[in-house]
């Protein structure tokens, strides 16, 4: 099955520093897009990349895609208490109609002050 | 910004009784999508709707379950006989286009008991 796997699972890191995120899936997709997700709250979209892109920025976020490695990155630089929440990917393989979007089990990030 | 609204926030019912989530998805938008999350696992796709139509369902959308817009604003899902393993956190999203990123609510938590 298509799915977007994270890795670390868990992450601590002071403010200030970098965060990385990875995400691996398994078959083609369209597009792949991050998501954060405060506790007890709604995904809040961050970044989409297409399948043709392979760098995209938005503010203090970088992500990278390998299509060869089915492989993502989420950067997150000079982190802030704020940025504490849960990280997803999730790809989009759908073949027609609407999107389906396969989401992986998540990063849970702490931001340390 | 316009953003997804859901409601109710917590609905708690009874094991074998029907419930409705409601759903009001961004207004310009084509594409709706119902996800669920079981406390501590993933985010999982349960049906995507375009056109009035259900565009694709995933293996959990059994004949219990039923989407509907009954009018130009409301997205709703309806669980007919709920069981306790329905018990979760329910997704609303939209979307413009396909791909396009999906917006999503604050969801509905569903407790059965």
């Amino acid at each position: 099955s298509q799915q977007g796997e994270e890795d670390p699972q868990a992450l601590s890191i002071q403010e200030g520093e970098n965060a990385t995120m990875n995400c691996s899936y398994k078959t083609s997709i369209n597009n792949l897009q991050w998501y954060r997700q405060n506790s007890g709250r709604g995904l809040v979209h961050l970044i989409l990349i297409r399948s043709n892109e392979r760098e995209k920025h938005s503010g203090r976020l970088r992500v990278t895609l390998d299509t060869s490695k089915k492989s993502s990155s989420l950067l997150i630089t000079a982190s802030r208490a704020a940025d504490t929440a849960s990280y997803f990917c999730a790809t989009d393989g759908s073949v027609r109609g609407a999107q389906k979007l396969v989401f992986g089990q998540g990063t849970r990030l702490t931001i340390n002050p | 910004e316009p953003e997804v609204t859901q409601t109710p926030s917590h609905q708690v019912t009874q094991m074998g009784q029907e419930v409705i989530l409601r759903c009001v998805p961004i207004s310009n938008h084509l594409y709706f999508y119902w996800y669920r999350q079981i406390l501590g696992q993933k985010v999982e796709f349960l049906v995507s709707f375009y056109n009035n139509e259900i565009s694709e369902k995933s293996e959990i959308f059994d004949d219990q379950f039923s989407v509907e817009r009954p009018d130009g604003s409301n997205f709703t899902l309806k669980i007919r006989s709920t069981k306790l393993e329905d018990s979760a956190m329910y997704f609303c999203a939209s979307s413009e286009i396909r791909n396009q990123p999906q917006h999503f609510g604050d969801g509905t938590r569903l407790s059965i008991l």
